[in-house]
């Protein structure tokens, strides 16, 4: 069955660091890729996305992932962090003939002043 | 008003009751959903409707009944909920049922007593 794992329930970071958020997906052939952010009291907003060509997507707010396929992984980066990137953050994989997006329970990105 | 909105921001709600959720979109898609997200666990899609047709019930129980009455307008109907259904509800949608970008609302916080 499609998965989509969030290893870190919640990561604490300094502002002004570096950050790696973990997401690794089942799914047998090549999928879409998304990264969503959630701040408290928000819907979802899309941060990035990836369906095909250069594996290192840009998105807003200056994140970054890259997709890995070997690992079955897509980890959102930033090189440093602001006390603004204090949110949820959600990977969502695009599967199957319909497209349908299966989700992550969420990483919780706390910042440190 | 500019892409999704939901109505009631917060909702409190006995088992007997009835009421229902509102979504509007007015970014001109063609599909939209209704997602269940409850605290620590993935988004749970519950129904997907592509011009104003329901194409996936993902088993939902028929406590929760949805309607669309045209593209732009999306309805979660409620009735003797239990207190396991309290949870945040989203709506969401996008240009066609593909691998699109998913613009959400703010969300419905459902409290059943």
């Amino acid at each position: 069955a499609q998965s989509v794992t969030q290893p870190d329930i919640h990561i604490t970071v300094s502002e002004g660091a570096s950050l790696e958020l973990r997401c690794n997906y089942s799914y047998g052939a090549t999928p879409y890729l998304f990264w969503y952010v959630q701040s408290p009291g928000q819907g979802l907003q899309l941060l990035l996305k990836y369906f095909s060509g250069d594996t290192l997507v840009q998105g807003i707010k200056g994140f970054e992932a890259e997709f890995k396929r070997s690992q079955s992984s897509f980890n959102l980066r930033k090189p440093s962090v602001h006390w603004s990137d204090a949110a949820e953050y959600f990977c969502a994989v695009g599967a199957g003939s319909n497209y349908q997006l299966i989700w992550g329970a969420g990483t919780k990105l706390i910042i440190k002043p | 008003e500019t892409g999704v909105t939901q109505t009631p921001r917060h909702l409190v709600m006995g088992m007997t009751n009835k009421k229902s959720l509102k979504c509007e979109q007015h970014l001109g898609h063609n599909a939209m959903y209704w997602y269940k997200q409850s605290a620590k666990k993935p988004l749970e899609l519950m129904f997907v409707y592509s011009l104003e047709e329901r194409v996936e019930n993902n088993s939902v129980p028929s406590r929760f009944s949805p309607e669309c009455p045209n593209s732009s307008h999306l309805f979660l109907h409620l009735h003797t909920l239990q207190p396991e259904d309290s949870a945040l509800y989203l709506c969401a949608s996008s240009q066609d049922r593909g691998a699109n970008e998913q613009f959400f609302g703010p969300g419905t916080r459902l409290t059943v007593l």
